[in-house]
């Protein structure tokens, strides 16, 4: 199965802080690449999504940067807020896959006030 | 994006009986899949829930575990069956609508076998 690999497994911010996570991805085919926030009892929101023909993407305080060559992208949250505490999901999606999330590891994000 | 209704949200069930999942959307999807996220970890994909036809299983699930239907474009089922305390996990309802390239989740069932 092709892989979707995330990290790190978790991750503490101070409260306006920058939290960085990162993914890196096998399936050359893929060409969606969607940032999931689950919070407890709640199914997985997407937050933000990325295409590969454009290296960056940025919707508030999240943003995606993409590097095709090293197969690799991942998730900024700017000015981190306690409200950001959750955990963050990459995911992949295309070619053979086609309309199959493939998703990573997952990361806890803590942000501290 | 679409809205998706998931029943029932939670259950504890006796190991050796079935329970049926039910996920209804509120317009017409292009594909329906139904993945499990047992506790602390990531979502795996059971299966592609396929509109009056057999579903399309992922490697290590198989249909008489895992029976789904899906007799229209708005709404599946997704069945465990012979249930163990290994069935206990989060199982998720997903659509995908191929117009806006946007995948919805369900919030979830919640199983717990006893």
């Amino acid at each position: 199965q092709q892989q979707v690999k995330q990290s790190p497994q978790s991750l503490i911010v101070q409260k306006g802080g920058i939290s960085i996570i990162n993914c890196a991805y096998e399936n050359t085919a893929f060409d969606y690449f969607p940032w999931y926030q689950q919070f407890p009892g709640k199914g997985p929101a997407l937050l933000i999504a990325i295409r590969p023909d454009v290296s960056e993407k940025k919707e508030g305080r999240f943003t995606i940067s993409f590097n095709k060559s090293a197969k690799q992208f991942s998730l900024h949250i700017m000015d981190s807020q306690p409200g950001d505490s959750a955990t963050y999901f990459c995911a992949g999606a295309g070619g053979t896959s086609y309309g199959k999330l493939t998703f990573g590891q997952g990361t806890i994000l803590t942000v501290h006030p | 994006s679409a809205v998706i209704s998931q029943k029932p949200s939670r259950d504890i069930c006796q190991r050796g009986t079935s329970l049926t999942i039910q996920c209804q959307v509120d317009s017409q999807v292009t594909m329906m899949f139904w993945y499990r996220q047992q506790p602390g970890q990531s979502l795996t994909l059971i299966a592609t829930a396929n509109q009056g036809s057999e579903a399309t299983y992922e490697s290590g699930f198989v249909i008489d575990k895992f029976p789904i239907s899906r007799p229209n474009l708005t709404f599946s089922t997704l069945t465990v069956s012979n249930m163990s305390p290994e069935d206990s996990s989060i199982y998720l309802c997903s659509v995908l609508k191929i117009s806006s390239y946007g995948y919805t989740f369900g919030s979830g069932t919640r199983l717990t076998v006893v």
